[in-house]
């Protein structure tokens, strides 16, 4: 079974703090990808890359940063946070080729801007 | 870009109850289309695929169709057991020169009472 590890699970900053969650992967995948989840909103895709150095936009991607630095490890930059960045954030994983397209994601990270 | 709407925001049935779920979307690709499940306090996982128009995918006794010609797609099940209360997304899979990254609707969450 893929293995798809965030930290921290929960983190609680300040409007205008700056916060970096973490997001690695130990399965080789090309794929990795940030979404958001609210409620009425489902998830969003934030950001995503399909290799180190890579980073695609995804679809609500203002106020944020994302940088691959490896195959495995993908992070996301709050530089400015807001309370309407308060959410619970996955990342997941994905060989992304025709014959394996499915996302793995970890258990999330729950984020309060107070 | 893509889209997946989802109207059904929460459904509560008995058990034994049929469950019918059903979602549209819009693509200007050839579509593929998944059914996400997430339960309380981890990240979604993939239920099923479904593969070509007309044809189900099937799973844990869930079953899935599309209608190419209402670009329609539903997750039914003949009988909901407790153990199968939880959120369900429709998602829709795209890929282009960016990649490949898929849409989430906004969510079931079907609570099924003993």
């Amino acid at each position: 079974e893929a293995a798809v590890t965030q930290s921290p699970r929960n983190k609680v900053t300040v409007t205008g703090g700056n916060v970096t969650l973490s997001c690695r992967q130990t399965n080789s995948h090309n794929y990795m990808y940030w979404y958001r989840q609210d409620t009425g909103h489902g998830l969003r895709l934030i950001h995503y890359s399909y290799g180190a150095g890579n980073l695609q936009i995804g679809d609500v991607p203002d106020g944020y940063k994302a940088t691959r630095t490896t195959q495995e490890d993908f992070f996301l930059l709050l530089e400015l946070a807001s309370p309407s960045q308060t959410s619970l954030y996955f990342c997941a994983s994905s060989d992304g080729t025709v014959s394996n397209e499915r996302l793995f994601f970890g258990h999330g990270t729950k984020l309060s801007v107070l | 870009g893509d889209s997946v709407t989802q109207m059904q925001g929460q459904v509560t049935l008995s058990e034994d109850d049929f469950l019918f779920i059903n979602c549209t979307y819009s693509t200007t690709w050839y579509p593929t289309l998944f059914w996400y499940v997430q339960y309380p306090g981890e990240g979604p996982q993939l239920l099923l695929k479904v593969t070509t128009a007309n044809n189900k995918g099937i799973s844990r006794g869930f079953e899935a169709t599309y209608d190419k010609g209402t670009t329609s797609f539903h997750l039914q099940k003949a009988s909901v057991q407790e153990s199968d209360s939880a959120v369900y997304y429709c998602v829709l899979g795209e890929r282009s020169n960016m990649g490949y990254k898929l849409t989430f609707g906004t969510g079931t969450s079907l609570l099924v009472d003993p």
